[in-house]
Formats: C-alpha cells, sequence, structure tokens
C-alpha cells in the first residue's frame, strides 16, 4: 500500500542511548517532516525537508538531528537521548509546496526514555 | 510564530450534533484543515477550506470559517461512536514550507 511507512512502532531507550528513526514514503514525495506529539501540545515540528539532500530545522530541533540521504527516506536521529523526548514521533510528506490538500501522516513510534 | 488554539475536550450523545472550534493567530493563514487522528493511529485528514471560503459542506461535516474573528469550526452532524477521536486543526499559508497544528480536540462520543 501507498504511503508512509514509520520504523520502529514503539522503543524504550534509557537515558544518554541513541537512535535513529526511520521514515519511508513511497509516493514520490518531495517534502518530508518530522513532528513530535505531546498531550496538550498537538503536534510541533522537528525538523523537515523540501528535497532530497536538504534539511531545515523546525520550531523544535534541539536534541535531535535529521538526514535525507535518499528522496524517499528520512532519518530522525536522537543522540543522547533524555527523558524529555519521551513522545509519540510522526512522519509526515507532502509532493511539493503546491501541495495543498495536506499532508500523509505515518503511524507513529512511541518513544519512552527512562 | 503562529497560534493555533482548541479546547482540549467535547463530550456528545450519540446521534447529536458535535461542533469543534478553533481559533489562530495569522491573518494571512490561507488554506485550514482538520485532520482526524484515532487511537493508536496517525493523522488522517477530514476536510479543508481556503480562505475565499465562508463554508465547506461534506456529507456530515460542515466547516464554518469566520475570517474576521480568526474562527474555524467543524460540526459533525449525527455523531457516531466511530467519530470518538482527536480532531486537530492546521492552518498554512501560501509559499510556506509546513503546517502549523492547534492542541488538538479529544472528542468523546457516549452511546
Amino acid at each position: 500500500n501507498a504511503g508512509v511507512t514509520q520504523t520502529p512502532k514503539f522503543r524504550v531507550l534509557k537515558t544518554g542511548q541513541s537512535m535513529t528513526l526511520l521514515c519511508a514514503q513511497d509516493m514520490n514525495h518531495e517534502y518530508m517532516y518530522w513532528y513530535r506529539q505531546d498531550p496538550g501540545m498537538g503536534l510541533r515540528l522537528i525538523h523537515y525537508s523540501v528535497g532530497e539532500g536538504t534539511t531545515a530545522k523546525g520550531e523544535v530541533p534541539d536534541g535531535y538531528n535529521v538526514s535525507r540521504l535518499k528522496k524517499q527516506n528520512f532519518l530522525l536521529g536522537l543522540e543522547s537521548a533524555a527523558p524529555s523526548q519521551t513522545s509519540v514521533y510522526f512522519c509526515a510528506s507532502r509532493s511539493g509546496q503546491a501541495d495543498l490538500y495536506g499532508y500523509t501522516f505515518g503511524s507513529g513510534t512511541r518513544l519512552t526514555v527512562v | 510564530g503562529e497560534d493555533v488554539e482548541q479546547s482540549l475536550f467535547l463530550s456528545v450523545r450519540e446521534g447529536d450534533s458535535s461542533v469543534i472550534n478553533c481559533t489562530y493567530t495569522d491573518s494571512s493563514s490561507t488554506y485550514l484543515y482538520w485532520y482526524k487522528q484515532e487511537p493508536g493511529a496517525g493523522l488522517q485528514l477530514l476536510t479543508y477550506i481556503f480562505s475565499n471560503m465562508d463554508m465547506k459542506q461534506d456529507q456530515r461535516l460542515t466547516v464554518l470559517l469566520n475570517k474576521k474573528d480568526k474562527h474555524l469550526s467543524l460540526r459533525i452532524a449525527d455523531t457516531q461512536t466511530g467519530d470518538s477521536a482527536i480532531y486537530f486543526c492546521a492552518e498554512t499559508q501560501t509559499g510556506a514550507n509546513n503546517l502549523f497544528f492547534g492542541t488538538g480536540t479529544r472528542l468523546t462520543v457516549i452511546p
């Protein structure tokens, strides 16, 4: 099925550990996004990419890094996990800036940092 | 930055109408969206409205936009238990690279 696939779906990390979340889309979309969702705070943009090889900071980028080496993949890295990074992470994509009909979202990754 | 506000919770009885409200601060918002998030799932686009429109109807869904008050609402007629979910409004402007989301409203439908 076409769409946005996130792996893993669940993960528990210890403080200080590192990990990478993978987002893959098969719709040939140019734009990709990483959001975090926290109770009562909605979705906040971490980083985004407007094309292969590009990345840009969003609203809450600190503690995260991203890479877009291939058009279909957008990786989110946590170098040294902190309890404040416990959240649900969503990846999204859209075809381009002219695409006015919203984003396609993945099903999320629930990350707990203990 | 943009500020998009929603009430956190709404409870309605099955068969009643639900009205979910959203206010935004950016007067240059040109595209506004409603997303639905079911438990354990990602967000799905429900409907959208452009700033040159006042109302949009799509089956049980009615979107109203008051540009003067920067107020957006989503009315769900004949609310069903399957409508229980979190509803997010989101907005963007022409030429912008991303959407700004509201805090989400958790709709609970009581049988």
